[in-house]
């Protein structure tokens, strides 16, 4: 069974860092481009990352392009996301998402998703 | 970047037809896949239509996607409406640049 956990979301002030994980278990994660996607409270969902397979090609929406960063280690099954330069309008829930197309290839496709981590960002 | 426009909210009684649109901004909607996820409220959305038109396993056949290039815009079809359908649906697509965009998502009521 294909399973994605998210963590490392909590509280942090306006200028902080955090970096969230996505354990992903049930399939092999080298073998699948991967995504973030956010939730604002009471909002809709919002496109944030894309990386490759191997971590060779990443892609990032402008809100956060230059803040965040998107990588993985394929050796631990996890998925990261380095968040900097957090502001208020960061605050979500973060999920991970996974590619449906498989390796060196994307779909745009999310065919599984996480439970979500929430980050709050507040003084 | 071009924008994806749905409708805010959608009500009908069970065992209706309903159809949420989703209306590209800019470029062709046949020009890249659309999907739908579906998210029940305090869970994580899951995919009942991909490639337009494609049913995940174990999503049932009331469920239907569809284009109209004359409108640019891509079509959710439920039928036969079930309370467990109440959910907020969005759509979503890409370009050739990678921008992937969401639709603002659409609240389903089954009254």
């Amino acid at each position: 069974e294909v399973q994605l956990v998210e963590s490392g979301g909590g509280l942090v002030q306006p200028g902080g860092s955090l970096r969230l994980s996505c354990a992903a278990s049930g399939f092999t994660l080298g073998s699948y481009s991967m995504h973030w996607v956010r939730q604002a409270p009471g909002k809709g969902l919002e496109y944030v990352s894309t990386i490759g397979s191997n971590g060779g090609s990443t892609f990032y929406a402008d809100s956060v392009k230059g803040r965040f960063t998107i990588s993985r280690d394929n050796s631990k099954n996890t998925l990261y996301l380095q968040m900097g330069s957090l502001r208020t309008e960061d605050m979500a829930v973060y999920y991970c998402a996974r590619d449906s197309c498989g390796s060196n290839c994307y779909s745009y496709y999310f065919d599984f998703w996480g439970q979500g981590t929430l980050v709050t960002v507040s003084s | 970047n071009f924008m994806l426009t749905q409708p805010h909210s959608v009500s009908e009684s069970p065992g209706k037809t309903i159809t949420i649109s989703c209306t590209r901004s800019s470029g062709s909607i046949a020009g890249n896949y659309v999907q739908w996820y579906q998210q029940r409220p305090g869970s994580s959305p899951t995919s009942v239509i991909y490639e337009d038109n494609q049913r995940p396993s174990g999503v049932p056949d009331r469920f239907s996607g569809s284009l109209d290039t004359s409108s640019n815009s891509a079509s959710l079809t439920i039928s036969g409406l079930k309370t467990e359908d109440e959910a907020d649906y969005y759509c979503q697509s890409y370009d050739s640049n990678s921008h992937v965009v969401f639709g603002g998502g659409t609240r389903l009521t089954v009254l």
